[in-house]
């Protein structure tokens, strides 16, 4: 059982591109989250979802960022425009349908601005 | 809101040698609480979880004691070995306070470890 997929693993951008970063959960899980954890600092939440609705985004910037969790596919964390301040490293978790599972980790994308 | 707060680190240990990590926690509801451990180049994995206060967890010769009264859940292994060496995060998912899930986590900021043969 393959563990959640995230790609690419290093994304360099310069001012003003996108980002997509794409996550593909464990198979049978339903629940994607994402956080992101800037340097020397802890992981910080940023949206949960699950397929084709996002449930809280309580931690996503309210600009140029968006997420969604297609029917079919992986789950696409999107960042427009982007800023030297958003290098970081950019985590997905993907849980089970049930509400108090432990959530599994990818490797992370590592994203880096110039 | 909620926060966890962590050890300053790094923290390096010889082997063999005693490991405590100390973690607080403010929350608004009753939150469970994990411990997180990430090694060099991977994800995130569980290392050990406890759900309500006096709960212990334990992984992997790692423990920690979920204490209500001290809002704490310290990390300690009687005996470190090299392949300990990561990162380790404190983390609370508080259902109680509207969380949706335990896939929604607050993390302390990480502790490095490092242990020398």
């Amino acid at each position: 059982n393959a563990g959640v997929m995230q790609n690419p693993r290093h994304l360099v951008r310069r001012r003003g591109q996108e980002a997509r970063l794409r996550c593909s959960p464990m198979k049978g899980h339903s629940h994607v989250y994402w956080y992101r954890q800037l340097p020397e600092e802890g992981l910080k939440f940023m949206v949960y979802l699950q397929k084709e609705n996002i449930i809280d985004e309580s931690g996503m910037p309210k600009e140029r960022f968006s997420a969604e969790f297609p029917k079919e596919g992986p789950s696409i964390l999107r960042i427009q425009q982007v800023v030297r301040g958003d290098s970081a490293a950019y985590f997905c978790a993907s849980s089970a349908l049930q509400m108090n599972t432990e959530a599994f980790f990818g490797q992370g994308t590592r994203l880096t601005v110039v | 809101g909620d926060s966890v707060t962590q050890m300053e680190g790094p923290v390096t240990l010889s082997e063999e040698a005693f490991l405590t990590i100390n973690c607080t926690y403010t929350a608004t509801g009753y939150p469970s609480l994990f411990w997180y451990v990430q090694y060099p180049g991977e994800g995130l994995q569980l290392l050990l979880k406890a759900t309500k206060a006096d709960d212990k967890g334990s992984n992997k010769g790692f423990e920690a004691t979920y204490r209500k009264e001290t809002t704490s859940f310290h990390l300690e292994k009687g005996s470190v070995q090299v392949s300990d060496s990561a990162v380790y995060f404190c983390a609370l998912s508080d259902l109680g306070a509207g969380g949706t899930s335990y896939g929604k986590l607050t993390f302390g900021q990480g502790t490095i470890l490092t242990v020398h043969p």
